[in-house]
């Protein structure tokens, strides 16, 4: 069953360096969205990615976050200088449809921990 | 904006006994969707259920069944028969019918399965 895979499952980092966080998702998904989820607090959406743009980003996503499409399959979110705040489990998801009225799959994860 | 709120942090069920768990949300929307998302430790998130708005008919899928309440904007699950396997956090989420709007999820319930 096809699935939605990310890379790394963890990593660990210093503030104020820059993270890679990327994502495979479902190859013949048009929609791309990256979650996170602050340990003990409800997920979040950051942004989401159709059509080779940002489609909508929440008030999370700063000037500190951007997201790109390099190679037609990975899709990928990159943190400039990361904060301690940044820490949280990052969630990839792709679907085929928008808005709810396609499925979204999420991938396990990548735990980023920010020291 | 719209805001989905799960009022119970945990809730623990026998062993083929029946649970409920609660979601209200807040919209001001007419075309929307309904989810109820389970993630089970360190896995990724899953759809379980999904419901339209449009949509009168409580959606079903084996032991799941939501209660959807359109007035009261409530949207409950209930799940039959509970097993072992059902064990896991439970994301009541909302998404706009149209665009690449992302899904606004509540803060999970944490569902105990009591053998």
């Amino acid at each position: 069953e096809p699935e939605v895979t990310q890379t790394p499952s963890h990593q660990v980092t210093q503030m104020g360096q820059e993270v890679i966080l990327r994502c495979v998702p479902i190859s013949n998904h048009l929609y791309f969205y990256w979650y996170r989820q602050i340990l003990g607090q409800k997920v979040e959406f950051l942004v989401s990615f159709y059509n080779n743009e940002i489609s909508e980003k929440s008030e999370i996503f700063d000037d500190q976050f951007s997201v790109e499409r390099p190679d037609g399959s990975n899709f990928t979110l990159k943190i400039r200088s990361t904060k301690l705040e940044d820490s949280a489990m990052y969630f990839c998801a792709s679907a085929l449809a928008g808005g709810g009225r396609g499925e979204l799959f999420f991938g396990e994860g990548s735990r980023l921990t920010v020291l | 904006a719209q805001t989905v709120t799960q009022s119970q942090p945990e809730m623990s069920v026998q062993e083929a006994e029946t649970v409920t768990l609660s979601c209200t949300y807040d919209t001001s929307e007419s075309d929307y969707y309904l989810f109820w998302y389970k993630q089970p430790p360190s896995r990724q998130m899953i759809l379980v259920i999904r419901q339209e708005a449009y949509k009168q008919q409580n959606a079903t899928e084996n032991r799941f069944s939501v209660n959807f309440q359109k007035a009261a904007k409530s949207f409950s699950l209930k799940i039959s028969d509970s097993q072992l396997g059902d064990a896991a956090m439970y994301f009541c989420a909302y998404a706009s019918g149209g665009g690449a709007d992302g899904l606004t999820f509540g803060k999970g319930t944490h569902l105990i399965i009591q053998p």
